[in-house]
């Protein structure tokens, strides 16, 4: 069974960092890419960040790019999220998925909530 | 990376048929077959119920169909029920190993 399980989430300062981490399970998670999706609260999805399945290549979505990193771990099966310079815009349900294909994340996890706030 | 436009909120009857459409640009919806649809209930994660515009994940009622024309995509739910109240979500692929989402629409079963 494909698991996808977020840690990290929190309360932050503006300006501040999180780290979020996602441990996945139940598939070879090496030929995936695998991707970051949020959701601000009472708001609609938002894709984040995607990686490789070897992290060679990563991309963004422009409100995050300089300010986030994306990274993964395909021995200890584990996708991170850096996030840095945190705004009160960053306030969301952070999600974890797997992309089955260029138009699906196809299992998710149950989301992580990173709250932004002086 | 605009999101695509979805109607904020469409309602039916059980046992009626509903259609959400999805409208991008032809970089995104209009330009391939990469589009999808996600089923969220209230404090849960999104479920993918339609991938390349039309094909069913295995375990996903056939009462839910999509298609597309133009750089309009749609999700049709036949037969509502009580349990198909819940938001839906398009995704496009839009380039450059980028997606997008649509902004959502609440489904209500009357």
């Amino acid at each position: 069974e494909v698991q996808l399980v977020e840690s990290g989430g929190g309360l932050v300062q503006p300006g501040g960092s999180l780290r979020l981490s996602c441990a996945a399970s139940g598939f070879t998670f090496s030929i995936y890419w695998m991707s970051w999706v949020r959701q601000a609260p009472g708001k609609g999805l938002e894709w984040v960040a995607n990686i490789k399945v070897d992290g060679s290549e990563k991309y963004y979505v422009d409100s995050v790019k300089g300010r986030f990193t994306i990274s993964r771990d395909n021995v200890e099966n584990s996708l991170d999220l850096q996030m840095n310079s945190l705004r009160v815009e960053d306030t969301a349900v952070y999600f974890c998925a797997r992309l089955g294909g260029w138009d699906r994340f196809d299992y998710w996890g149950q989301g992580t909530l990173v709250t932004v706030s002086s | 990376q605009s999101a695509l436009t979805q109607p904020a909120s469409v309602s039916g009857s059980p046992g009626q048929s509903i259609t959400i459409s999805c409208t991008g640009t032809s970089s995104d919806v209009g330009s391939h077959i990469l589009v999808s649809w996600y089923q969220q209930h209230p404090g849960e994660a999104p479920k993918l119920m339609i991938y390349e515009v039309s094909k069913r994940p295995s375990g996903v009622s056939n009462r839910f169909s999509g298609s597309k024309s133009g750089n309009t995509a749609s999700l049709t739910i036949s037969g509502l029920q009580a349990e198909d109240e819940a938001d839906y979500y398009c995704c496009s692929y839009a380039g450059s190993s980028t997606l997008v989402f649509g902004g959502g629409t609440r489904l209500t079963v009357l």
